[in-house]
């Protein structure tokens, strides 16, 4: 089990280009959650997938973030026009199901700097 | 809605010193409550968690009690290592919620 598997680990893109982040969930694993991660904000929650259905993107900046999960051995956070205020950790994360008592599983990140 | 509180944003200690970072929670329902752990180029990972009142989570020397009276999963460990330095975040998840609510984060740094 090589965990939750996130490429690039970093990326740096100059400002207005796109920015495409991987992710491979663990096998088996029904739902996959994105975060991004700042010293200033902390860990926020972006988007939610579950057996590949989008369920939830209340995180998620509308107007230049989109996530996808086209099958479920990976998902993708795409970024387009990306802006300094971009930079940042973005973390994907998978779980068996979901419930109160779920551990959930992170990758390493992708850490994204906009120049 | 749903909320964790994390008062420390740094907490640094020496070694063998006893640990205790605070965490209240505000929660409509009864939640499962979990302590993660974060070292520096990792994701967090799972620490231990709890579910009941007065259950007890515990994890490589690091304990938690669960207090629905305090509303209340502070962490503690008797003795810490250089090996701890790390971010600690509290958590919460309920059963009609999938979503895992966070705290702040408290980062543990350990001076030799």
């Amino acid at each position: 089990n090589a965990g939750v598997i996130q490429t690039p680990r970093h990326k740096v893109t100059g400002k207005g280009q796109e920015a495409t982040l991987w992710c491979e969930p663990i096998s088996g694993h029904s739902a996959v959650f994105w975060y991004r991660q700042t010293i200033v904000q902390g860990l926020e929650f972006l988007t939610y997938f579950r057996n590949q259905a989008p369920i939830d993107d209340s995180g998620m900046p509308k107007e230049r973030f989109s996530a996808q999960m086209p099958n479920q051995s990976h998902s993708t956070l795409k970024i387009q026009s990306t802006q300094p205020q971009d930079s940042a950790v973005y973390l994907c994360a998978s779980s068996l199901v979901t419930g109160s008592n779920t551990e959930v599983f992170f990758g390493k990140g992708t850490r994204l700097t906009v120049v | 809605g749903d909320s964790v509180t994390q008062t420390e944003g740094q907490v640094a200690l020496s070694e063998e010193d006893f640990l205790t970072i605070h965490c209240n929670y505000s929660a409509s329902g009864y939640p499962t409550l979990f302590w993660y752990v974060q070292y520096p180029g990792e994701g967090p990972q799972l620490l231990f968690r709890a579910s009941r009142d007065k259950e007890k989570g515990s994890s490589r020397g690091f304990e938690a009690t669960y207090d629905k009276g305090t509303t209340s999963f502070h962490l503690r460990k008797a003795s810490v290592q250089e090996s701890d330095s790390a971010v600690y975040y509290c958590a919460l998840s309920e059963d009609s919620n999938y979503q895992l609510i966070w705290g702040s984060g408290t980062k543990l740094i350990i001076k030799p």
